[in-house]
């Protein structure tokens, strides 16, 4: 089973400081961890993904994230946040051990406003 | 924009009407698929289609009828809804692999509203 936890349903940051959305996986292979960007009245948007590699993944609009499998964690972050940045955050995962299964699991998101 | 497309992106409809939710994807992938987002709720993925094919129907009462014509189109039948089936409905596409694993591509979503 795979599962996906985001311990904050709301983050504020005050504009141009350091942001962190915090997301925590369970998997029983190799974990497929994305984070996902969504606007009002908009469907999500893909920010960036892990699947192997460097450890520091970078994506859209500046932010990264970091995979850490000994605490199982995901962490999305931005080092000088933006008020356009304020939005719906997801994090997902996806188990690799479970081949030709296509589900993505999503977190229940975090809330994420910079205040000017 | 995504390169996917929902039409229509609101819709009211009482509970015994008929409707369908149309999605649309230009980016030549082969896997589509149906979530529903409420409040408050993780994104729930309701039906998965790879080629053409169903792979996945996570336990989605037969109010809900998918069908998928061909690998660039996706339709979600609705009949018989309740209040309760009120959400924004997202659509999905992603180019499969067994070996590697692709990000989705979503659309803007439904707003559906059942009264």
């Amino acid at each position: 089973a795979q599962s996906v936890a985001q311990p904050e349903d709301q983050v504020n940051v005050a504009e141009g400081n350091p942001l962190t959305v915090k997301c925590t996986y369970s998997v029983s292979g190799n974990p497929y961890l994305f984070w996902y960007v969504q606007y009002p009245n908009r469907g999500l948007q893909f920010l960036l993904k892990y699947i192997t590699g460097d450890n520091l993944v970078k994506g859209s609009y500046g932010f990264e994230a970091e995979f850490n499998k000994s605490q199982t964690s995901f962490h999305l972050k931005k080092p000088s946040a933006l008020v356009s940045d304020s939005a719906l955050y997801f994090c997902a995962v996806r188990d690799g051990a479970d081949f030709g299964n296509e589900k993505l699991t999503f977190g229940t998101g975090t809330r994420l406003t910079i205040i000017p | 924009e995504t390169g996917v497309t929902q039409t229509p992106r609101h819709l009211v409809m009482g509970m015994t009407n008929k409707k369908s939710l149309k999605c649309e994807q230009h980016l030549g992938h082969n896997a589509m698929y149906w979530y529903k987002q409420s409040a408050k709720k993780p994104l729930e993925l309701m039906f998965v289609y790879n080629f053409k094919e169903q792979t996945e129907n996570n336990s989605v009462p037969s109010r809900f009828s998918p069908e998928c014509p061909n690998s660039s189109h996706l339709f979600l039948h609705l009949h018989t809804l309740q209040p309760e089936d009120s959400a924004l409905y997202l659509c999905a596409s992603s180019q499969s692999n067994a070996i590697s694993y692709n990000e989705q591509f979503f659309g803007p979503g439904t707003r559906l509203t059942v009264l």
